[in-house]
């Protein structure tokens, strides 16, 4: 069956600092791989999206930036964390080049920017 | 603005009470989704209903689609304490490429508390 595994659970981070979170799927090949944020009681911002190795689209301008060196593993980056980069990230996936597919995620980061 | 849009915000009700949720859009939809989550963690997928069906069930899940009024309703019978969550629908599009990442649309959530 398909997992999707995502570190760390918390993280606190002061302002200007570097960001990595991971995130890794198994059990699929060639997944789309998405990133969102989610404030406090709201609903779900796209970040990013992949469909390949290599490939990424951004939906909103900001201070992050995703990568996918592995077909199965999607990085979110940043250089110089903002206090308005706090928040609980998700990371998820669906089936190979059917985007109408139920997305399955994982359990999220909470990150606090300090 | 969103196209989903769910209503009621909040909902507290009592064990054993039936839950009903409801969500609204805008445009055309491929199909649309209704998800789950507890807090601090991850969205977990419930029911899919597609833009040609009108209704469906699961276990004690009972999902409606008006593609004429863009509306759509999560009942949750027979309510439990451990149904208390928030509930997300994600409205579909099937815009065809590569555009996947475009395709969902989440609303802002319900929280439901079921009281014991």
């Amino acid at each position: 069956s398909q997992t999707i595994h995502q570190w760390p659970a918390t993280l606190v981070q002061p302002v200007g600092s570097p960001l990595s979170l991971e995130c890794t799927v198994e059990g699929t090949s060639n997944p789309n791989l998405y990133w969102y944020r989610q404030a406090a009681g709201r609903g779900l911002q796209l970040l990013f999206y992949s469909v390949g190795i290599g490939q990424i689209s951004s939906e909103v301008p900001q201070n992050l930036s995703a990568s996918r060196p592995q077909d199965r593993q999607f990085i979110l980056s940043s250089k110089k964390l903002l206090l308005s980069d706090s928040g609980f990230y998700l990371c998820a996936w669906s089936v190979s080049r059917q985007g109408w597919q139920p997305q399955h995620f994982g359990d999220g980061t909470r990150l606090s920017i300090l | 603005s969103q196209q989903g849009e769910e209503d009621p915000q909040a909902l507290s009700i009592q064990e054993g009470e039936n839950a009903t949720m409801n969500c609204s859009y805008k445009t055309s939809i491929n199909n649309l989704q209704w998800y789950r989550q507890n807090s601090g963690r991850g969205l977990v997928h419930l029911i899919l209903i597609r833009s040609n069906e009108r209704e469906k069930h699961s276990g004690r899940l009972r999902v409606t689609l008006d593609t004429s009024k863009k509306s759509s309703s999560l009942l949750i019978t027979a309510s439990r304490a451990a149904d208390t969550a928030s509930y997300f629908c994600a409205t579909v599009f099937h815009l065809g490429g590569s555009n996947y990442g475009q395709n969902f649309v989440f609303g802002p959530g319900t929280r439901l508390s079921v009281l014991p």
